[in-house]
């Protein structure tokens, strides 16, 4: 089993939907929990980023952590083509990077 | 500001052969960072620099080394290239220490190893 697990995808959703993107994970010293957005050809950005239990909201986008469960949430409201992307989630028992630990992503499409 | 830029975008190279990727990291930051991303593992941490020592490494052979610069530039070197090395190699740049609200990446580096 690996460490990160996310829905595989691709995700493909009308615009002005609600988009759930998930990931489960198996270390309970994760404490750090972030989302990452990545266009095609492009390297990832941060979009969210979250410190133990709960959630946090910016604009359209919700992070949500569910430690007793080992399972966070990005939710994205009234969604765009231009949210077309591979969304990944990652997550560290640490602040310093070098202990991330990535999912493996989820396409997701957003269709005119 | 410019972002992190990496080059060569592309590089097609076939087993055996060595390749050097390179990096600029964003005016100021002194922290390097490199990963590689495939389908099948995702986006895995190979080491990271900071002012010209590498401070931390991630779970690859020997084959995988870097250096940085004293302008912070950072170059990535894999020797005797194996099909599975093909992957997009992405760094990231920080401004002094490594936090996850802080590291750019760069558009990363298509390798092919044929």
């Amino acid at each position: 089993q690996k460490e990160v697990e996310q829905d595989p995808g691709p995700l493909s959703v009308p615009e002005g939907a609600i988009v759930s993107l998930n990931c489960t994970y198996s270390n309970s010293a994760f404490q750090y929990f972030m989302w990452y957005r990545q266009y095609s050809r492009k390297g990832p950005e941060l979009l969210m980023y979250t410190y133990s239990s709960g959630n946090k909201e910016d604009g359209r986008f919700t992070a949500q952590v569910d430690k007793s469960s080992k399972y966070i949430s990005l939710f994205i409201r009234d969604s765009q083509p231009s949210d077309s992307a591979t969304y990944l989630c990652a997550m560290s028992g640490t602040h310093y990077g070098q202990n991330f630990v990535f999912g493996p992503g989820t396409r997701l499409s957003v269709l005119p | 500001k410019a972002g992190v830029t990496q080059t060569p975008r592309y590089l097609i190279k076939t087993r055996g052969q060595q390749v050097t990727l390179s990096c600029s990291p964003i005016s100021g930051h002194r922290s390097v960072s490199w990963y590689q991303q495939t389908p099948g593992q995702g986006l895995q941490f190979l080491f990271e620099y900071f002012s010209e020592t590498q401070r931390n490494k991630g779970n690859f052979p020997g084959r995988f080394s870097g250096r940085q610069f004293s302008n912070s530039r950072s170059e990535m070197n894999v020797s005797t290239l194996e099909l599975g090395d093909s992957a997009l190699y992405l760094c990231a740049s920080s401004p002094r220490d490594l936090g996850y609200n802080e590291q750019f990446f760069g558009p990363g580096t298509r390798l092919t190893v044929l």
